[in-house]
């Protein structure tokens, strides 16, 4: 399964942190895709991250502002996110990559339970 | 980068009706299409993965098909526990993933 931190509440230009725990599997054969879902819109992928080699694609509308990283003693993948403004204001998912050592041609077969981050003054 | 476009975005529909969802892509994705159901306040869950093969656990009801550019979720027999959103997604071309806008459903 996949654990995600807490729900952040930030002002505007400032960065946010969110964590993803994996368990229940070997954490650096599978990939990690970061998700997002602002209040009553669809899906945006925002990126993903390979814990086996450190490899990482972010979103074009998003380079520059995010960062993902993975701790393999920790099996815990991190999503920083910079500059925020209130169209950040999301909920933020992590999801697994069912393919062993890939970012493509799979599905997303695990999710995390979602982080809440509001971007307020 | 691969456009996917769902429709309808929305439908009403009674307990045990057929209901069926399409998925186009704006250029070939092969098989590499993959189906989510997600409910209020929840992540997203995996129904249908590589066009046509059900997620383990998820019933029989539901279905895919397609290949190429056109695709399809069917629910054989709409269920009360089946409302929700429904999303395709492509992992042909990636970066960058690509999702559907979603399909609500409802029941009447």
């Amino acid at each position: 399964q996949l654990m995600q931190s807490a729900a952040e509440l930030r002002k505007p230009g400032a960065s946010v942190k969110v964590s993803c725990q994996a368990s229940g599997y070997i954490f650096s054969d599978y990939g990690i895709h970061w998700v997002r879902q602002a209040p009553g819109q669809g899906l945006e992928w925002m990126g993903w991250i390979s814990p086996y080699n450190d490899n990482t694609d972010y979103a074009r509308t998003l380079q520059g502002r995010v960062t993902m990283t993975s701790d393999t003693s920790t099996s815990t993948v991190s999503m920083e996110l910079r500059s925020l403004t209130s169209d950040d204001t999301a909920i933020y998912f992590c999801a697994r990559h069912s393919m062993r050592y890939s970012g493509s041609y799979g599905a997303f077969d695990i999710w995390g339970q979602g982080t809440v981050v509001t971007v307020s003054s | 980068d691969i456009q996917m476009t769902q429709f309808p975005s929305a439908l009403s529909a009674s307990v045990g009706d057929r209901v069926t969802i399409t998925c186009r892509a704006s250029r070939s994705v092969s098989t590499y299409l993959n189906w989510y159901q997600q409910k209020p306040g929840k992540a997203p869950k995996l129904l249908i993965y590589s066009a046509t093969k059900l997620q383990s656990g998820i019933p029989s009801r539901f279905s895919g098909s397609g290949s190429g550019t056109d695709f399809t979720l069917t629910i054989s027999s709409l269920q009360p526990e089946d409302s929700a959103s429904y999303y395709c997604h492509q992992s042909f071309s990636v970066p960058p993933v690509t999702f559907g806008q979603g399909t609500t459903v409802a029941i009447k």
